[in-house]
């Protein structure tokens, strides 16, 4: 079973349309992460999430953390073509060392 | 520091060959990860060190692999036998894990073709 499932897990939308992708767990995180990938490239960071009920923005893209810090969710705004990607949630929990990687959402913005 | 460095970026085997790649963490990063990911799919979690004690092996990780963190800094990932079913991207990651914190830097990854 997945720790962190994400949805959708395939979106294909038109550039300027706005898109919210969800990661949620019945698990409660120290700490979550979102990560960007494109094909045949490590995953690149994009924003880090600590606090329950924390949103951060960065330019077009706004990040919430559950209150509970179980769930998260990445809001795009205005989506352009150079958002297409693989978007990936991870985390850690309170106990254990593991980081746990989300199943991924692939976007497609189409110009 | 550039940030984690795999070579090779690219390998190409024959099956039943052995093949090891290599991760240079951030320097001062205690935690190094290594993944697995095939095409569309999230990566998958294959071992963990913090400093050179390897902590936490995944079930995927077969008799085949072994990982190795001599110095707590680099770390290497050997496979032997090589089949098929190994292609994949491998991903290294590093973390300084500090308080809550848990955010990994990745790198470009090595990607394995079993042929």
């Amino acid at each position: 079973t997945q720790l962190l499932e994400q949805s959708p897990q395939f979106l294909s939308i038109q550039e300027g349309e706005n898109l919210t992708v969800y990661c949620n767990s019945s698990s409660v995180f120290s700490s979550l992460q979102w990560y960007r990938q494109e094909p045949g490239e490590g995953p690149v960071l994009l924003v880090t999430v600590v606090t329950g009920g924390e949103v951060k923005k960065l330019k077009r893209l706004t990040f919430q953390f559950g209150d509970a810090r179980k769930d998260s969710s990445l809001h795009i705004t205005a989506a352009q073509p150079g958002d297409t990607g693989l978007y990936l949630c991870a985390g850690g929990l309170n106990t254990g060392n593991q980081f746990y990687f989300g199943t991924g959402t692939s976007l497609t913005v189409i110009p | 520091d550039t940030g984690v460095s795999q070579n090779p970026r690219h390998k190409i085997t024959k099956r039943g060959q052995n093949v090891t790649f290599r991760c240079d963490p951030i320097s001062e990063h205690n935690r190094l990860y290594w993944y697995r990911q095939t095409l569309g799919q999230g990566p998958e979690f294959l071992t963990y060190f913090q400093n050179e004690a390897q902590l936490e092996k995944s079930r995927l990780l077969s008799d085949r692999f072994s990982a190795e963190r001599p110095k707590g800094s680099f770390s290497t990932l050997e496979i032997q036998r090589t089949e098929q079913g190994d292609s994949a991207m491998y991903l290294c990651a590093s973390s300084a894990h500090e308080g809550r914190n848990t955010e990994a830097f990745f790198g470009q990854g090595t990607r394995l073709t079993v042929v």
